[in-house]
């Protein structure tokens, strides 16, 4: 089974910090994706990478910013916390970049910002 | 662009009783489609996907969903719910063949089982 690992289930940080949020897949997949989800607004799609060191944009990626060094590795950052971003944030992994791969997830972190 | 209405934000069933959860896609290609089920705490786990091969889709725990194409719709059923069924639903959908992008999700259903 593919195992996708967020590094933090809960977090709590204060205002204006810099926040890393790590990922970690184990099975060589090529892409992967950060969301965040709110209740009653389901998940929405932060940035995606299909490949190291290549990063795209997803619907809201204003005041995030991700890293892919490595391939196994995708971490996102908050540059300046603010309270709007209190989230469950989700990562998940999909083997290649063909529509019908289905995505594995993490468990998620749940990050208030204070 | 692909988008995806899940028709009630939550629904209550009891248990044994036929679960249906609505999902209605738009998609100016053909698409591939999805569910995920999200229990308490923990990340989306796959039940079952449509990639354009037969059009009723049989997954994990019971659930299937049948693709229409003439109604642009991909509902999830199960014949007799189980208290474990409880969760939260996600209907999600991509491109089918003609491109790589990324799962749009819906809003997401909650499902409660009444014993």
């Amino acid at each position: 089974d593919v195992k996708v690992t967020q590094s933090s289930r809960y977090l709590v940080k204060r205002t204006g910090e810099k926040v890393f949020l790590e990922c970690v897949q184990d099975m060589d997949h090529e892409n992967m994706f950060w969301y965040r989800q709110d209740p009653g607004l389901g998940l929405r799609l932060i940035y995606f990478s299909y490949d190291v060191k290549m990063k795209e944009k997803g619907d809201i990626p204003e005041g995030y910013s991700v890293s892919r060094e490595k391939k196994e590795r995708f971490s996102l950052i908050l540059e300046s916390a603010s309270t709007n971003q209190t989230s469950m944030y989700l990562c998940a992994s999909s083997r290649t970049r063909a529509s019908n791969q289905p995505q594995h997830f993490g468990d998620g972190t749940r990050l208030s910002i204070l | 662009a692909q988008s995806v209405t899940q028709l009630g934000s939550h629904v209550s069933v009891s248990e044994g009783a036929l679960v249906l959860l609505r999902c209605n896609y738009s998609s100016s290609v053909p698409p591939y489609l999805f569910w995920y089920v999200q229990y308490p705490n923990q990340g989306l786990q796959l039940l079952l996907k449509y990639t354009s091969a037969a059009t009723l889709v049989k997954g994990i725990n019971g659930f299937e969903a049948e693709f229409k194409k003439s109604e642009t719709s991909f509902h999830l059923t199960k014949p007799s719910a189980h208290m474990s069924d409880a969760a939260e639903y996600f209907c999600a959908v991509t491109k089918g063949p003609s491109g790589n992008t990324p799962l749009v999700f819906g809003k997401g259903t909650r499902l409660s089982v009444i014993a």
